[in-house]
């Protein structure tokens, strides 16, 4: 199984509801990622986290805030976002830092719309 | 600090022609290269990476990349594409030591026409 998973695919909400990206993975990867992808633009990324724990934000407003249940799975919660944070979320997953095996595999994203 | 620049924002190419997205790189370290591709509303796929080793890498759907130390540059070719083949394609780097953090490229349209 090389495959990342995300849900849901489409998401609309409002600047004042809260809600949650999904993504799992079944490749026994340690390192996840969570990316920020605006039309035409290569990905930004937000969040990295190393054997589950937090290692990077790249300096990454709170209304967006990750979490890492397992190994496996990796969330990311929305709350009181503005219209520009309307992007393609897209979660990553690698082996992980010393592996030797440095390639991401992402997942088909989560199209995310704020009115 | 590690940088990568795609050189063409677009490349408009006609069927079963060869086409060549050009990619350079800036680091003071060893470096790891990948090509990702992006079709329409989708995630990124690897198509292909150099590590270490063989400087000509072979990857999925026909294309291939020179990692070339001298001139810094990691570019991608294809003997002929097809229509299929157009997408949104994305230059990365890491480094060993660090690879936690994918550089990406801006992106070269690749638009393959009949």
């Amino acid at each position: 199984d090389t495959e990342v998973t995300q849900t849901p695919k489409h998401l609309v909400m409002g600047m004042t509801n809260k809600k949650s990206l999904k993504c799992e993975q079944h490749m026994g990867h340690r390192a996840m990622y969570w990316y920020k992808q605006k039309a035409k633009k290569p990905p930004e990324l937000m969040f990295v986290y190393s054997y589950e724990k937090l290692s990077i934000n790249e300096s990454v407003p709170s209304r967006f805030s990750p979490e890492c249940p397992n190994s496996s799975l990796l969330n990311l919660h929305l709350h009181a976002l503005q219209p520009e944070d309307s992007a393609l979320y897209l979660c990553a997953s690698s082996q992980g830092s010393g592996s030797g095996r440095p390639e991401q595999f992402f997942g088909p994203g989560t199209r995310l719309t704020v009115l | 600090a590690q940088s990568v620049t795609q050189l063409d924002s677009q490349v408009p190419v006609f069927e079963e022609a060869p086409v060549e997205l050009r990619c350079n790189y800036s680091s003071s370290v060893s470096v790891y290269l990948f090509w990702y591709v992006q079709y329409p509303n989708q995630g990124l796929q690897l198509l292909l990476k150099y590590l270490s080793g063989s400087t000509l890498v072979k990857g999925i759907n026909g294309f291939e990349a020179e990692f070339n130390k001298s001139q810094t540059s990691f570019h991608l070719r294809k003997p002929s594409v097809h229509i299929s083949d157009t997408a949104e394609y994305f230059c990365a780097s890491t480094f060993s030591g660090g690879y936690n953090k994918l550089i990406f490229g801006a992106g070269t349209r690749l638009a393959v026409h009949p």
